[in-house]
This record gives structure tokens, sequence and C-alpha cells, in this order.
């Protein structure tokens, strides 16, 4: 069964602290994405890979780091985190082989305070 | 700036009318427009989709209208039921691009009233 897995679901930060978030999908796709939700902006784009040690900045990548170490695996890494990236964050895999549009993660609840 | 523009920011329809969603783009290069919705505390999940080869997808009670010359679509869902309340997303991208990128509109939220 096709399946992206976050850690963790909710994360509690404080301001200028290092958070880490993790995405695993079985899909075998070649593209996975990040992407935050806040309202009234829908779902933007922080950063994108198109296959394992690829990373591509998206509109947002401003503040976060991504890393592909392999087809199953993309981190999200905010070095620095302050409270504008209180947010949920929503990671998705998707196949430019099959062209199957993004299959998205349950999402992770992150809150800087 | 915004790629894709969602309209309206919320609709309300009554149960069994048909609710129309609009999503405009500017890269005239996207060729592949997925729709999402998303219910209260779930994640965006896959509705429908079509590509600039066709300008209509239907999929029982949802239909996509596709216009190219003016980068316009439509969700219609007819006979709408309280059960289709959710917030709709139109989204773009270039699917022969191995860097396939794709972005989303701000969302539609529908409330569909029995």
């Amino acid at each position: 069964e096709a399946a992206v897995t976050q850690s963790p679901r909710n994360k509690v930060a404080v301001t200028g602290g290092k958070v880490t978030l993790s995405c695993n999908q079985t899909n075998n796709h070649n593209n996975m994405y990040w992407y935050r939700q806040d309202t009234g902006h829908g779902l933007r784009l922080i950063h994108y890979s198109y296959g394992a040690g690829s990373t591509e900045k998206g509109d947002i990548p401003d503040g976060y780091k991504a890393s592909r170490p392999s087809q199953e695996n993309f981190s999200l890494i905010l070095e620095l985190a302050t409270p504008s990236q209180t947010s949920v964050y929503f990671c998705a895999s998707g196949s430019t082989i099959n062209n199957q549009a993004p299959l998205f993660g349950e999402g992770t609840r992150l809150s800087v305070l | 700036q915004q790629q894709v523009r969602q309209s309206p920011q919320s609709l309300t329809v009554w149960e069994g009318e048909t609710a129309i969603l609009n999503c405009s783009y500017e890269d005239s290069t996207f060729d592949y427009f997925p729709w999402y919705w998303q219910f209260p505390r779930e994640s965006p999940a896959l509705l429908i989709a079509i590509r600039p080869v066709s300008n209509k997808k239907e999929d029982g009670r949802f239909t996509i209208f596709f216009n190219k010359r003016e980068k316009k679509l439509s969700l219609h869902i007819t006979d709408s039921q309280p059960g289709d309340s959710a917030t709709y997303f139109c989204a773009a991208s270039h699917s022969s691009s191995n860097t396939n990128k794709v972005v989303f509109g701000t969302g539609t939220r529908l409330q569909v009233l029995p």
C-alpha cells in the first residue's frame, strides 16, 4: 500500500533551536516535496527533490534546508527556528515516470515558541 | 508571485446545486492540473486531474473544464452533497520535466448546506 509517513506528527521547538522533520515514502516515487500550509496561503512549496541526492528550492526556501539521502527519505531542516515558521508541514511524493500527482503524508504541526 | 490563483475564497451552496470553483495560472508551459480536496484536520487528497490535450475531464459528479487559451480551469460539482464540504486546491505542474515542481493555489472553501 502506497504510503508517505512523516515524523514527528507534532513538535514544539524554541526560537533559535534546530528542527528536523522527516519523511519516508514506500511508493518508489522519484519526486518528493515539502509544503507548508497556513491560513490564507494555501500550500506553499518549500523544497523538492527529483531523486536521491538532489534538492531544489521551491517558492519559499529561505530559512529551510532539505536533504534527500535516499529514494525513500526526504528531510526538512530548520537550522535556526523562528516563530514565523510555526505552521503545518506536509511532505508528499510523486512520480514523473507514471505522472502521478503528489501523494501527501499526514502532516507535522510545528510550533516555535 | 502567485502562479496559480483560485476563486472564490469561499463558496456556499445548497444540497443538490452545482458548485463552480475557478482556477487560473500564469505559466503557459504547465501541462498537468490536479485538483485536491482537504477535509478539516486531514491531508490533501487527489480528487481529479486533467492534461491540456483535453478540455474536459469527468469523474462522477466532478468535472474539470479547461480553457488553454485563457489559462483557466473550473471544477464543477453537480448535485452537491454535504459530504463535499471541504477546501479544494487547484495545482499545476510540468509533467514532462524531470524536475516535476508542483505548485498550488490558495484554495476554495466549499460549504454545502443540507
